[in-house]
């Protein structure tokens, strides 16, 4: 079962871009990598999955290395709306997808 | 689309007693995954059933239980209630484990 280790906390101002990191080094060659934000008292929400390369929505961009040891959460022009909490999870249904959820990266924007 | 329903939004116990929590996922969504939020401990899975079937189980004591019906609507119990029993408790469905899962809005359970 692939384990992630992203970071605490990051800050940030409106307008910017930000990038969160995750690490999986012992991800499966049948892992998928999703990321999912939560605001408080509500439940997660997802934002973007993916395999390999680069993947795109209209809320985000996800990089996934050649190795997919790690993955980079892109948040463009982030707003004070952007503050939450944002999970990495790394696995596939016969794996255990469903308990990595982790402790997540808090993020805060500020004006 | 109605989203993921889970009933009721709080709740107010004392330790000892027992409590059913409900879910009803998204149409057609065949998984369902429970989850218990705390401060202290984040976002911790408790178990995932799909199609009546449990197919994974986190690391809670036998206290808590589950099961899913055939309309996949899934209930959650939690015996002989404890006071670090308080969180949020999280209900999420998808088409399929590992996929896009919606969660919906929590249960609010308080032992006092």
């Amino acid at each position: 079962l692939a384990k992630t280790t992203q970071p605490i906390s990051m800050d940030s101002y409106e307008g910017q871009e930000v990038n969160i990191t995750c690490s999986h080094n012992n991800i499966a060659t049948n892992d998928y990598i999703t990321w999912y934000q939560q605001f408080p008292s509500q439940g997660p929400r997802f934002i973007i999955q993916g395999y390999k390369t680069k993947v795109t929505n209209e809320v985000a961009s996800l990089f996934i290395p050649a190795d997919r040891k790690s993955s980079t959460l892109s948040l463009p022009r982030v707003s004070l709306s952007d503050t939450a909490v944002y999970y990495c999870l790394v696995g596939d249904g016969d794996s255990g997808y469903a308990l990595n959820f982790g402790k997540g990266t808090s993020l805060l924007v500020t004006p | 689309k109605a989203g993921v329903t889970q009933t009721p939004r709080y709740l107010i116990k004392t330790r000892g007693q027992q409590v059913t929590l409900s879910c009803s996922p998204i149409s057609g969504h065949r998984s369902v995954s429970w989850y218990q939020q705390t401060p202290g401990q984040g976002l911790q899975f408790l178990f995932e059933y799909f199609s009546e079937t449990q197919r994974n189980k986190g690391n809670f004591p036998g206290r808590f239980s589950g099961r899913q019906f055939s309309n996949s609507r899934s209930e959650m119990n939690v015996s002989t209630l404890e006071l670090g029993d308080s969180a949020l408790y999280l209900c999420a469905s998808s088409l399929r484990t590992g996929r896009e899962a919606f969660f919906g809005q929590g249960t609010r359970l308080t032992v006092v």
